[in-house]
């Protein structure tokens, strides 16, 4: 079955330290990616997405995510955090024989000033 | 233009009591989706409506869920019998997906309903 995991669980990060969340998929034909993120109280919205051309792809709030076909892996990664980037994120897949998304658990990150 | 919405925000409702969430997609999206969020668990996809087409219901987790989706548009998530596992927040989203331009598979997720089974 197609599935999407999210390795991290829980991250803790101190402010403007470096930031990857892990996400691998399993769809071994073409993919859609996704990030999406929920800050706390507010609805789920869109990071980023990848459909193809670049794989590095460059969402709001500098976030960016690097699809890497060979590991089936669609990281985020983000420089320098911030306090405000404390949410949880979600990555999600669509593969080339549905039109519906795969989500992963998500993965809760806390950034402390 | 207006966003998903969703109703009631809050639900509290007693263990064997039925209750009904509504959802309000994007005027014009073709796709509607169910999903629930348990703490911890993620997002849970329950049902999805595309079209005119038969939805696909084989993430609802027991025949007491059920939904439909009138003209289209609006749709309802019934739960009969709720039991307290029920908990969790029901989110909506909604996606205009021509099936060509995978471009337009971008969900639109609204506030959610928190449900509370007591």
């Amino acid at each position: 079955a197609q599935s999407v995991s999210q390795h991290n669980h829980h991250v803790i990060l101190s402010e403007a330290a470096s930031l990857e969340l892990g996400c691998n998929y399993s769809y071994g034909g073409t993919v859609n990616l996704f990030w999406y993120v929920q800050y706390p109280g507010q609805h789920l919205q869109l990071l980023l997405k990848y459909f193809s051309g670049d794989p590095l792809v460059k969402g709001i709030k500098g976030f960016e995510a690097e699809f890497i076909k060979s590991k089936f892996s669609f990281n985020l990664r983000k420089p320098s955090v911030q306090w405000s980037d404390t949410a949880e994120y979600f990555c999600a897949a669509l593969g080339w024989n549905t039109d519906k998304l795969i989500f992963g658990t998500g993965t809760r990150l806390q950034v402390f000033p | 233009g207006a966003g998903v919405s969703q109703s009631p925000s809050n639900k509290v409702t007693e263990k064997g009591k039925d209750v009904e969430l509504r959802c309000d997609p994007i005027s014009g999206h073709t796709a509607l989706y169910w999903y629930r969020q348990s703490l911890g668990q993620g997002l849970e996809f329950l049902i999805y409506f595309q079209g005119n087409s038969a939805p696909d219901k084989s993430g609802l987790p027991s025949d007491r869920f059920s939904a439909e989706r009138t003209g289209g548009s609006v749709s309802t998530l019934t739960i009969q019998r709720t039991q307290q596992e029920d908990s969790a927040v029901y989110l909506c989203a909604s996606s205009f997906q021509s099936g060509v331009a995978v471009s337009s598979y971008e969900q639109y997720f609204g506030p959610g309903t928190r449900l509370t089974v007591t």
